[in-house]
């Protein structure tokens, strides 16, 4: 089966920019999460979808992070306007509500804030 | 609020030789999950092995196994008979049991070269 998929593996914008980040989770699992790992320090959690419903946004760290997954498929994350601490890995990782805690990563995107 | 600390933020290992990597974590809860995830350099990350905190016998995995520790809050990983395509990040989570949200909290994080 695919696994989680991720684009643009890198993307480099300049402070102010927009970006928008895509996740394609596994077909059929309804659980989806976005990560953040800032340079050295540990990863961390973002937001929960719930097929197209949001079940935890705790992690979002200020209303310039926007996260929709329309349909309960694919999901993406904009950051707008782009800060330069907002430079990181974003993973995102998919899983099946009755398979027990077992969640798929994809290989992140690697935001570079200039 | 639950915290997951790797002290070691390198280690090196000769091929074949075993390595040991740490991992302590805080909670108040009694029922939860422990995992390492390993990520290849510009690869995705995937779960190496997970231990269920009510089961007193230590997870293992071919030649991955860890030393669970519940009392004193530790979770260590030992890779025996390392290889190079163990080189990785690794990384230690923790999920409460029974969560709704499957919300993994994650450790910084311990990269790891094997050396031929």
């Amino acid at each position: 089966e695919a696994g989680v998929t991720q684009f643009p593996s890198h993307s480099v914008i300049e402070k102010g920019q927009t970006v928008t980040l895509r996740c394609d989770p596994i077909s059929g699992h309804d659980n989806l999460y976005w990560y953040r790992r800032v340079m050295g320090k540990e990863i961390k959690f973002l937001l929960h979808f719930v097929k197209e419903s949001k079940q935890d946004e705790s992690g979002m760290p200020n209303n310039r992070f926007l996260a929709e997954r329309t349909g309960g498929t694919y999901s993406t994350l904009k950051v707008q306007p782009a800060e330069l601490e907002d430079s990181g890995v974003y993973f995102c990782a998919s899983s099946q509500v009755d398979r027990g805690p077992k969640a798929f990563f994809g290989q992140g995107t690697r935001l570079t804030v200039v | 609020a639950q915290t997951v600390t790797q002290s070691q933020p390198e280690m090196s290992v000769q091929e074949a030789e075993t390595v040991t990597l740490s991992c302590t974590y805080d909670t108040s809860e009694n029922n939860y999950y422990l995992f390492w995830y390993k990520q290849p350099p510009s690869r995705q990350m995937i779960l190496v092995i997970r231990q269920e905190a009510y089961k007193q016998q230590n997870a293992t995995e071919n030649r991955f196994s860890v030393n669970f520790q519940k009392a004193a809050k530790s979770f260590s990983l030992k890779i025996s008979d390392s290889q190079l395509g163990d080189t990785a990040m690794y990384f230690c989570a923790f999920m409460k049991h029974g969560s709704n949200t499957g919300k993994l909290i994650f450790g910084q994080g311990t990269t790891l070269q094997v050396k031929p």
